[in-house]
């Protein structure tokens, strides 16, 4: 079984806080995603990263960042923490392909930015 | 822009009723499509797929239909029971875009007793 973890359940900080969360995947998988899931909107992609040190920008990218140092490991930085980014946060890996990968998702972090 | 859309965003049946779950998207690019569930406090798993070629696939009571004239494609659960109560979420992906996928809103089924 594919095993996606992501660091913390529930987190909760202060406005301005550097924020690391951590995700590891087990199955040796080239993709790896970070979105962020807010009631009516969906999932929506902040970053993702194909390969070991690459990263590409998702759709809201804006006050994020991320690292890839080793294969299966994909962090993401919240670099000043704002009440706006208070929300689920999902981490999802798949494999190499042109297209068509299922992605498997961690269990999520909820972050409350006060 | 939302390529991917449920227009749905709650939906109640009564168990062993059929469940329907709508999904328009509008990039015609879109070659793959997948179905997510997800209840509180996890996060989703996948439940179905279907590729562009087909326009059906099913697994055991669940069944994804494809119309790729009106760019729509529908979830279809039979018998559905209270446990089926989630969110669902439908995504597409491109075969040329690294796995990327786009998802819709979401829909929350209730399935009640």
């Amino acid at each position: 079984d594919v095993k996606v973890t992501q660091s913390s359940r529930y987190l909760v900080k202060r406005t301005g806080e550097k924020v690391f969360l951590e995700c590891v995947q087990d199955m040796d998988h080239e993709n790896m995603f970070w979105y962020r899931q807010d009631p009516g909107l969906g999932l929506r992609l902040i970053y993702f990263s194909y390969d070991v040190k690459m990263k590409e920008k998702g759709d809201i990218p804006e006050g994020y960042s991320v690292s890839r140092e080793k294969k299966e490991r994909f962090s993401l930085i919240l670099e000043s923490a704002s009440t706006n980014q208070t929300s689920m946060y999902l981490c999802a890996s798949s494999g190499s392909g042109t297209g068509g990968e299922t992605q498997y998702f961690g269990p999520g972090t909820r972050l409350l930015v006060l | 822009d939302q390529q991917v859309k449920q227009n749905s965003p709650s939906l109640s049946v009564q168990e062993g009723r059929i469940s329907i779950l709508n999904c328009d998207y509008t990039n015609s690019m879109f070659d793959y499509f997948l179905w997510y569930k997800k209840y509180p406090a996890e996060g989703p798993t996948f439940l179905i797929s279907i590729s562009s070629i087909k326009d059906k696939n099913e697994d055991g009571r669940f069944t994804v239909f494809l119309n790729k004239s009106a760019k729509h494609l529908s979830l279809h659960i039979v018998p559905s029971q209270p446990g089926d109560s989630a969110v669902y979420f439908c995504a597409a992906s491109r075969s040329s875009n690294t796995g990327k996928l786009i998802f819709g809103q979401g829909t929350t089924l209730q399935v009640k007793p």
